[in-house]
């Protein structure tokens, strides 16, 4: 069985703060781990797929990294603001299986 | 081209009826998902086709769900009979490789 857990569960931040999340998965027969911004009302829209341990990705104020030997990968937003307000999904895909969810982080970012 | 289409966005329909979701993936994607988002929770995984075999249906909650994928193209979720708890968001996604593409979801309501 494939688990995904995400934390924090929700965070609150102040507009310009730096933040981060954590993503954690299976790393046997880890394939691909994406990472997606969903905003309410809307449907999940994919920012970063990464499959190479040590990959770094980054668009525009928003990076990930992936440590697919220990099974985690990080995505920093770097000087938050209101319209990055969103629930972060990250997914985990083995190779031949399916793409399983993480619960998400609601990030709410105050002006 | 065309991204993964579904159909209806919202479908309200009373407790014992019958209701059938239809997903349109990605012309050429082999891979195709149901997910469900039951209010104010995570996206739970229903099933997953490759091309119009059931790979995993691990995730269906009960025999009151039937998902078919005539000639591996698009997809139907049929609901029957409808219960108040199957309320929530359906989403659709379709891949080929390692990056999934999600539609807009279905928003159904049993009343």
């Amino acid at each position: 069985i494939l688990n995904v857990e995400q934390s924090p569960q929700s965070l609150h931040v102040q507009e310009g703060d730096s933040t981060n999340f954590t993503c954690s998965f299976p790393s046997s027969n880890f394939y691909a781990l994406h990472w997606y911004r969903w905003e309410t009302a809307k449907s999940p829209e994919a920012l970063f797929v990464m499959t190479l341990n040590g990959d770094e990705k980054k668009k525009g104020r928003i990076s990930a990294t992936l440590n697919t030997k220990e099974g985690y990968s990080y995505l920093y937003i770097k000087g938050s603001q209101p319209e990055d307000s969103a629930t972060y999904l990250c997914a985990s895909l083995e190779y031949g299986n399916k793409l399983v969810f993480g619960a998400g982080t609601i990030l709410r970012v105050k002006s | 081209e065309a991204g993964v289409t579904q159909f209806p966005s919202h479908s309200v329909i009373e407790k014992g009826q019958t209701v059938t979701l239809r997903c349109d993936p990605i012309s050429g994607h082999d891979n195709l998902y149901w997910y469900r988002r039951v209010m104010g929770k995570e996206i739970k995984f229903l099933l997953h086709f490759v091309k119009e075999s059931k790979q995993d249906e691990s995730g269906m909650p009960n025999n009151r769900f039937l998902a078919e994928r005539t000639g591996g193209t698009y997809s139907t979720l049929k609901v029957q009979p409808a219960e108040l708890e199957d309320s929530g968001v359906y989403f659709c996604a379709s891949s080929l490789g390692t990056e999934a593409f999600f539609g807009q979801g279905t928003r159904l309501t049993v009343v």
